[in-house]
């Protein structure tokens, strides 16, 4: 069964902090690995993905996520964060025939401006 | 080009009473997926539907149910609403095609269950 962990429950941050959000997946085969993001009232959007090839990926916005195979991990990072950015990251992961996405709790992320 | 749609946006119904909640997928995609997403926590899955099949189901009781029509549209049916059953609940859709590993979300059903 897939499972993800996200390890930050809330991450507070002040404008221009570089930020990093953790994300751990438990899965026994190939593996697509997204972020996405949820701004306050708007719905789920597409940050980035990852499904093969560079383990460097850059989405939108200037956020970016590395793929590290031994550790299981895919974790989101951005140099410089905005007051825009506040909202909530959710890693979701997928694998198998039907691509079922397995989220996790999600990261609740305020910038102070 | 238009996104994914839900309607209604939020309802309440009562414990024990039935909903539909409805849901357009975008130009293109053949495939749409429901989720429920209990406050706090992130969506999880309850079923997806491929040219109309059931394609996978999440750990949901049988209450849970669906439909996709000819056009992709797809209902999510809920019989015997209980409390817990209140949440946003999300669809996706995913492209045919090469593509079809990425899911677009809609803006969600709010269900609040008295």
């Amino acid at each position: 069964a897939q499972s993800v962990s996200q390890h930050n429950h809330h991450v507070i941050l002040s404008e221009a902090a570089s930020l990093e959000l953790g994300c751990n997946y438990s899965y026994g085969g190939t593996v697509n690995l997204f972020w996405y993001v949820q701004y306050p009232g708007q719905h789920l959007q597409l940050l980035l993905k990852y499904f093969s090839g560079d383990p460097l990926v850059k989405g939108i916005k200037g956020f970016e996520a590395e793929f590290i195979k031994s550790k299981f991990s895919f974790n989101l990072r951005k140099p410089s964060v905005q007051w825009s950015d506040t909202a909530e990251y959710f890693c979701a992961v997928s694998g198998g025939s039907n691509y079922k996405l397995t989220f996790g709790k999600g990261t609740l992320l305020t910038v102070n401006p | 080009e238009t996104g994914v749609t839900q309607s209604p946006t939020h309802l309440i119904k009562t414990r024990g009473q039935q909903v539909t909640l409805r849901c357009s997928s975008q130009s293109g995609h053949n495939t749409v997926s429901w989720y429920q997403q209990a406050l706090g926590q992130g969506p999880q899955f309850i079923f997806q539907y491929y040219r109309e099949e059931e394609n996978g189901r999440g750990n949901f009781p049988p209450r849970f149910s669906g439909l996709q029509f000819p056009n992709y549209s797809s209902e999510l049916n809920v019989n015997a609403l209980e409390l817990d059953d209140s949440a946003l609940y999300l669809c996706a859709s995913s492209p045919q095609g090469g593509e079809q590993e990425t899911q677009y979300f809609g803006p969600g059903t709010r269900l609040l269950v008295l």
